[in-house]
């Protein structure tokens, strides 16, 4: 079957650097996905990685090794604001996205 | 601004008792999607229009129907809501054409209360 893991939650303080971690097994590979999930709203997109290597977009940045059926997002700079779930996404060979459960992320003043 | 439209942001039914729920779009986008999320879960596909192609997974209950009366909306229906059913109701719409990543773009969510 194809899976997405994702930490439950994770805690960090305000002006930090947290990095959450996705790995997946999927059929077939085209594409990862962060998405912003904030208590009771709709996600947002954050970052889109296909080839390897770090995709960097302000304080945000994304990591992708295929062969390790692996990413990270690094969020720089931690805000209040940041508090939220993080959704990472995989789009299979049928171009079909496998959603993870998310990471919820509480940021500590 | 170009962007998805939910409503109503909040519905409460009683068991058994038929929704709607409606999208709308000025993004032009030729795919709509809609999920089921439930706290803490993943976003379950529960169906998608490319173009004007239907597509039912096939775990969808047949409780859930849809339409897509033209490209600028989309309606789920849910015929007969059970407890379960009880959840936040994303649709999403996403461009297959030209380059790109194919982006979702989500709606704000209707969120279903059964009673």
């Amino acid at each position: 079957g194809q899976n997405i893991d994702q930490p439950t939650e994770m805690t960090a303080t305000e002006g930090a650097i947290v990095q959450i971690n996705c790995t997946y097994q999927t059929s077939g590979f085209n594409g990862l996905f962060w998405y912003q999930q904030h208590a009771g709203e709709a996600p947002t997109f954050l970052s889109y990685n296909v080839l390897d290597g770090l995709e960097e977009k302000g304080r945000f940045s994304s990591f992708l090794s295929r062969s390790k059926g692996y990413s990270y997002l690094l969020l720089k700079e931690l805000q209040m604001k940041d508090s939220a779930s993080y959704l990472c996404a995989v789009r299979d060979s049928n171009y079909q996205l496998i959603w993870g459960a998310g990471t919820k992320l509480i940021i500590k003043p | 601004d170009a962007m998805v439209i939910q409503n109503p942001r909040y519905q409460v039914t009683q068991f058994g008792k038929p929704v709607t729920l409606s999208c709308s779009q000025t993004l032009n986008h030729n795919v709509m999607y809609w999920y089921q999320q439930k706290s803490s879960q993943a976003p379950k596909l529960l169906f998608h229009y490319y173009d004007k192609d239907f597509n039912n997974e096939a775990d969808t209950p047949d409780n859930f129907q849809s339409r897509r009366p033209n490209t600028s909306f989309c309606f789920l229906d849910i015929r007969s809501p059970g407890l379960g059913d009880a959840a936040m109701y994303l649709c999403a719409t996403s461009s297959s054409r030209g380059t790109g990543a194919n982006v979702l773009t989500f709606g704000a969510g209707s969120r279903l209360t059964v009673l």
